[in-house]
């Protein structure tokens, strides 16, 4: 059972540039979000979704689209690169009845 | 004002000792709680939920004070492997969003 899993595990960008942060699950969960954390910072959400077809902003959405056309993908994408997107971003699926979060290993991502 | 805080430490403690510490959530509604570890640079792993009536899985125990607004963890006979930054979360909402706190560091020491 694989969990959550996300690639790529760590990815330089130079600022403008975009990319996509993929992110999957095997548990068959609705509700999965994606969290960046700042160096001595806890986990802000960026975006969230209570199932296919369904996403919503959370507390940072800015410069980030999310889409969820399966069950068990939510890649996140980055428009347009910027220094201050440089953080570690976590992906996470959630129970649906315990509401017990599961998190990814994370990508580090620097943006020069 | 942060809908979770959390005292960040460091708690420093000897092997062996016991440490406690607390969170306390501004959301009344909040049905659900959790305590989580984070190790340097690694993903947050669930250490336990916390129920109303308290509950212990070895070493630690969480209880919940709805009265007051506050969880807590007690670790008790302190290892080494127990230092990490453990996150209190709360459940706001129906879908299950959660708001993390941003961590309280531990530091067992020899």
């Amino acid at each position: 059972n694989a969990g959550v899993t996300q690639t790529p595990k760590f990815q330089v960008l130079k600022t403008g540039q975009s990319m996509t942060l993929q992110c999957a699950q095997d548990m068959n969960h609705e509700y999965m979000s994606w969290y960046r954390q700042d160096p001595g910072m806890g986990l802000r959400l960026i975006h969230y979704s209570v199932g296919a077809g369904i996403t919503d902003q959370g507390e940072v959405p800015n410069g980030y689209n999310v889409s969820r056309s399966t069950t068990e993908d939510f890649p996140l994408r980055l428009l347009s690169a910027a220094p201050s997107q440089t953080s570690v971003y976590f992906c996470a699926s959630t129970g649906t009845t315990t509401y017990e979060q599961y998190f990814g290993p994370g990508t580090r991502l620097t943006v020069t | 004002r942060k809908e979770v805080e959390q005292d960040p430490g460091p708690f420093n403690v000897p092997e062996g000792a016991t440490v406690a510490f607390n969170c306390t959530y501004s959301n009344s509604a909040s049905q659900s709680f959790f305590w989580y570890r984070q190790d340097c640079r690694k993903e947050p792993k669930l250490l336990m939920s916390v129920y109303s009536s308290g509950n212990e899985d070895g070493r630690f125990t969480a209880q919940l004070n709805r009265a007051s607004q506050y969880i807590s963890l007690l670790i008790r006979d302190s290892k080494l492997s127990d230092s990490a930054t453990y996150l209190c979360v709360a459940v706001t909402d129906s879908w299950g969003k959660l708001q993390f706190g941003a961590g309280t560091q531990v530091v067992v020491t020899p």
